[in-house]
């Protein structure tokens, strides 16, 4: 078993529609919770970025932890087509290194 | 823009040969990551220096090296490639105050 799991998708949705991305984890030591967004052939960028649980808003996305089911979502508001790429959620401990474990990462394209 | 470059952006090697890449960053970033992230799939923590020292590594063979410069500049070293080494290969650095790792746009790596 993977210690996140992500749904791979591919997810299409049409514009203007509210996106749900989510990840389930195994390892109840993971304190930070990151989404990252790859356009194909790039480098991940930071989307959200959230210690322990709660949610956190930037503009259109939303990003939510809940520990206690080992859960976490980002949630994409007024989706545009400039939202259309592979979405990876990562996640890492509170001590040792800086390593971050990811998911699979979900292919997403909004259609307009 | 992170601010993190990698090169060379793409480079096609044979089986048994040895490659070097290279990351740099224009801010003094004193913790470098390396990742592999084959196709479809998350990136995967390579091993991670901190003040020119390895201080985490992932389950990666030893023929997977790096070193840490310092000037914060990196290299990442695969020797006795193999065809499973294909992969799109991402600096991350992090440094200062706050929890942000910027990632480079990555080296894509061609094993025939």
């Amino acid at each position: 078993q993977k210690e996140v799991e992500q749904d791979p998708g591919p997810l299409s949705v049409p514009e203007g529609a509210i996106v749900s991305l989510n990840c389930t984890y195994s390892n109840s030591a993971f304190q930070y919770f990151m989404w990252y967004r790859q356009y194909s052939r790039k480098g991940p960028e930071l989307l959200m970025y959230t210690y322990s649980s709660g949610n956190k808003e930037d503009g259109r996305f939303t990003a939510q932890v809940d520990k206690s089911s080992k859960y976490i979502s980002l949630f994409i508001r007024d989706s545009q087509p400039s939202d259309s790429a592979t979405y990876l959620c990562a996640m890492r401990t509170n001590f040792g290194n800086e390593k971050l474990t990811f998911g699979t990462g979900t292919r997403l394209t909004i259609i307009p | 823009e992170t601010g993190v470059t990698q090169s060379p952006t793409h480079l096609i090697k044979t089986r048994g040969q040895q490659v070097t890449l290279r990351c740099s960053s224009q801010s003094g970033h004193n913790t470098v990551s390396w990742y592999q992230q084959a196709l479809g799939q998350g990136p995967q923590f390579i091993f991670q220096y901190y003040r020119e020292e390895e201080n985490g590594r992932g389950n990666f063979p030893p023929r997977f090296s790096g070193l840490q410069f310092p000037n914060y500049s990196s290299e990442l070293n695969v020797n006795a490639l193999e065809l499973d080494d294909s992969a799109l290969y991402l600096c991350v650095m992090k440094g200062g105050e706050g929890e942000t790792q910027y990632f480079g746009p990555g080296t894509r790596l061609l094993v025939l």
